[in-house]
Parts: C-alpha cells; structure tokens; sequence
C-alpha cells in the first residue's frame, strides 16, 4: 500500500529548483506532505484533498492529480534550509495515513 | 502548541523481552499511529487507533499489538523482542494532519 516516491534522492544548489513526484496504486483521498531534518521528527507541509487542487507554502507547492493518483511537491528557488528527507503521506479511506519511502533533497551553497 | 511524547529516546532490551512505548498527546486527537522507520525504507504503519479501545492494523503489525484505553494514550507492545524490530519508532497524532513525537530508538540484542 506504501506509495512510490521519486527520485530517492536529490542534490541541488541553492537557487535552484527540484520536483518530487508520489504515486499510489489506489484512489487516494488526500495527500499530505511532510520534511523531516536530521534527527528531528516530521513535520506537516501541507495537504490536499481531492479535487485536483494546488497548495503553496513560502516557496514550496504542491499538486494532487486525483485521477492519476499522483501529487508532486514543487520546491523553488531552494535554500538551505530546505534539506532535508520529504516524505508524501496517502489517506486511502479517510484518517489511516500510509507514507512513503521518502526522498532524501541536499541542498548546497 | 501541541504535544506529542514519547516515553524513552532510547531503549535497550534483549530478545524475548515483553516492550512497551508508550506515547501521549495533549490535543484530544481521536487518530493516533505508531509507525517504524527504517533506512530506505521510509514510515511504516503498524497499527493506527481511531478512537479509545479501537485498533486497526497497518502494513506491519506482525509482532506486535497496541492498547489505547485513554484518549491520550497510546501504546505499542511488542510481546517477545527480537532483534528484526530494532528501528526507530515514532508515534503520531492527529485528526486532520499528524503531529509527530520525537521518536524511540530500540535496540534488541
């Protein structure tokens, strides 16, 4: 049931942009998006529920393609403060949250 | 702000010890999870609660159970150590989102 994240990983200079990509094999409710820093417990980003609807937080946005069963989280104009691992959360029926594998983003001066 | 602990950082037991965690939220949160992490292999749900006394499994609940007797309370058994359930344990709540707890490194030897 774990949805798919891509890339695993993913190197950036500062000022650069990245794109984050969840799949799931089933009809998803919402997706939720959260980072997690080095020894430090996730944090919520955002979440989307169905509709297709796009969400913005700073610089960091995020889509969900209901039909698709797909989101992906938009990270623009990175900054260092934005390494991290990213982790996609999928609500299948509602309140049981399945995460990814994640996808571990470095970020460079 | 809302709180979520974890009883110990860290835990070490030896095989065939009966474990417990014990995680509390301060947000009366009907949802609450607990969920293992592992390298490469992201945030795996073990058993997830919806309401006090009631359970359902995640997708990995094998070796273990939980109780939730308190709204504020919940609790992961694992009934025999074994060194395979070495990992990092989170804990969670939330009704809309999750929060996280800071987390419980096990080791079994």
């Amino acid at each position: 049931q774990q949805p798919v994240q891509s890339p695993q990983a993913v190197i950036l200079r500062e000022g650069e942009d990245a794109v984050i990509n969840c799949s799931s094999s089933k009809a998803l409710y919402s997706v939720h998006w959260y980072r997690q820093k080095h020894g430090e417990a996730p944090v919520f980003l955002m979440i989307l529920l169905k509709g297709g609807e796009q969400k913005g937080h700073e610089k960091i946005s995020a889509s969900f393609n209901e039909k698709k069963q797909q989101s992906s989280l938009y990270l623009t104009a990175s900054q260092l403060s934005y390494s991290g691992t990213y982790f996609c959360g999928t609500e299948i029926d509602t309140d049981k949250l399945i995460f990814g594998t994640g996808t571990r983003l470095q970020v460079f001066p | 702000d809302v709180k979520v602990t974890q009883s110990s950082r860290y835990l070490v037991k030896r095989t065939g010890e009966k474990v417990f965690l014990e995680c509390v939220q301060d947000m009366d949160h009907e949802n609450m999870f607990w969920y293992r992490q592992d390298p490469g292999l992201g945030l795996r749900l073990i058993y997830f609660s919806y309401d006090v006394k009631m359970k359902e499994k995640g997708d990995i609940p094998e070796g273990y159970s939980v109780s939730r007797e308190k709204k504020e309370r919940f609790s992961l058994i694992l009934e025999s150590a074994s060194t395979n359930q070495t990992s990092m344990y989170l804990c969670a709540s939330g009704n809309r989102h999750a929060f996280f707890g800071p987390g419980t490194r096990l080791t079994v030897l």
